[in-house]
């Protein structure tokens, strides 16, 4: 059981590049997000999705794409990275029965925008 | 708006003195709190939920529907501690699998 895993660890990409970080749960969580944590920022809410075929925004969705084509995986898209988008990704799963939601972590993709 | 602040950016204590990481929130209902933490190099875990009520790793955490507060406490703290340390909200009012985070304390723990 892996639990949450995210590829790649690093990436570096000169602006105006696009690229896909992958995210795949094997727990069969429902919910999956994404967020992205930057100094003195906490967490931030990118895109989320409660199931397969449904995603919505969350608190800073510009620049990112997504979609859940399997209960498994949920890839962020980076249509055209900026300067701005330098950050660390971090990708989560959660059960959503069952009462309270604890979600699940991976390991986190840093990504640098040059 | 829902919100959750963590005003200190930086704890720094000695080994064995108290800790105390505060927490406050702003949510229209009844939310869920929890305490998340990073250790270097590590993927950010649970540590503790409110409604457990439970200790861990010698850490607990009261909410405060009055002060609308959920401060970490420990009485004694090891260096084992240092950490990146995150409180998060959610409930109903925000979609219940939605997590908001606060901004992060780094509690370092000194020898």
């Amino acid at each position: 059981n892996a639990g949450v895993t995210q590829t790649p660890k690093f990436q570096v990409l000169k602006t105006g590049q696009s690229m896909t970080l992958q995210c795949a749960q094997d727990m069969n969580h429902e919910y999956m997000s994404w967020y992205r944590q930057d100094p003195g920022m906490g967490l931030r809410l990118i895109h989320y999705s409660v199931g397969a075929g449904i995603t919505d925004q969350g608190e800073v969705p510009n620049g990112y794409n997504v979609s859940r084509s399997t209960t498994e995986d949920f890839p962020l898209r980076l249509l055209s990275a900026a300067p701005s988008q330098t950050s660390v990704y971090f990708c989560a799963s959660s059960s959503t029965s069952g009462g309270t939601y604890e979600q699940y972590f991976g390991p986190g993709t840093r990504l640098t925008v040059t | 708006a829902q919100r959750v602040t963590q005003p200190e950016k930086l704890l720094s204590v000695f080994k064995g003195a108290p800790v105390e990481l505060k927490c406050n929130y702003s949510y229209s209902g009844s939310p869920e709190l929890f305490w998340y933490v990073q250790y270097s190099r590590q993927r950010l875990q649970l540590l503790l939920r409110h409604i457990s009520r439970e200790s861990i790793k010698g850490f607990t955490a009261d909410l405060n529907k009055g002060e609308t507060s959920f401060h970490l406490k420990k009485p004694f703290a090891q260096e084992e501690d240092s950490a990146m340390y995150y409180c998060a909200l959610s409930g109903a009012a925000v979609s219940s699998y939605k997590l908001i985070f606060g901004s992060g304390t780094r509690l370092l723990v000194r020898p």
